[in-house]
């Protein structure tokens, strides 16, 4: 089973404002990655390190975190936000790459 | 712009070995770790495998580790993935992926995946 934890599913109305989730111990120490994921697509990151975004993705995405949990927030939600989102991190020993289970989010 | 394709995915039987490969343009690929992570069909992301930017660091999955091998070629600009002893667990989409820095798990460029499926 993975060691982060995500729901796997989360809607949210457009223009609204959704929170996706991420639990895990190794997130009390290491920063939480976040990809997002379309049908057919490879996976884009979206937000890295404490609230980085790369070039090119938009600023209603945003990231934060505490405790064990990471968060995801999409601030007024568009259609094109739809996707699977993953959150990746080391695991607790720091040797490996963990990835979350992943969450669907629909825009409805 | 960062490119990376992948190339050598197709059909082993379970047992047969494959080796991928990710040809790389765009940056400077001596300075950036390396990964490969998998997705089996209409599954999740699973991290497959990892290698620091001269060669060290190199980390694997405990499910792949092995059985399967990352190196890197500084000449061809490439990353490579040889695996062997496949089973039907390892039939996935895999993705060579570029990190931030020499020795980071964030993965800031992706390619477009080759498909590996191990069936008899």
């Amino acid at each position: 089973s993975s060691e982060l934890t995500q729901d796997p599913a989360v809607s949210v109305a457009l223009g609204r404002t959704v929170r996706v989730t991420c639990q895990g111990d190794s997130l009390r120490t290491y920063y939480a990655n976040w990809y997002q994921q379309k049908p057919g697509q490879a996976p884009v990151l979206v937000i890295y390190g404490k609230n980085d975004r790369p070039s090119g993705i938009p600023a209603r995405l945003s990231g934060s975190s505490s405790g064990n949990t990471a968060s995801l927030t999409i601030t007024g939600a568009q259609a094109d936000d739809e996707a699977d989102y993953y959150c990746s991190s080391r695991d607790i020993t720091g040797n490996h790459v963990v990835f979350g289970g992943g969450t669907k989010l629909t825009v409805l | 712009e960062v490119h990376l394709v992948e190339s050598g995915g197709g059909l082993v039987k379970p047992g047969g070995s494959l080796r991928l490969s990710c040809a790389a343009s765009g940056f400077t690929f001596d300075n950036y770790a390396m990964h490969w992570v998998r997705q089996a069909p209409g599954k999740g992301l699973e991290w497959v495998s990892g290698i620091g930017w001269n060669s060290g660091g190199i980390d694997y999955a405990d499910s792949v580790k092995g059985r399967f091998t990352i190196s890197r070629d500084s000449v061809k600009n490439s990353l490579f993935l040889q695996m062997d002893s496949l089973r039907a667990a390892d039939t996935a989409f895999y993705y060579c992926a570029k990190a931030l820095t020499g020795d980071s798990s964030t993965l800031d460029s992706w390619g477009q995946g080759t498909l590996v499926t191990v069936s008899s």
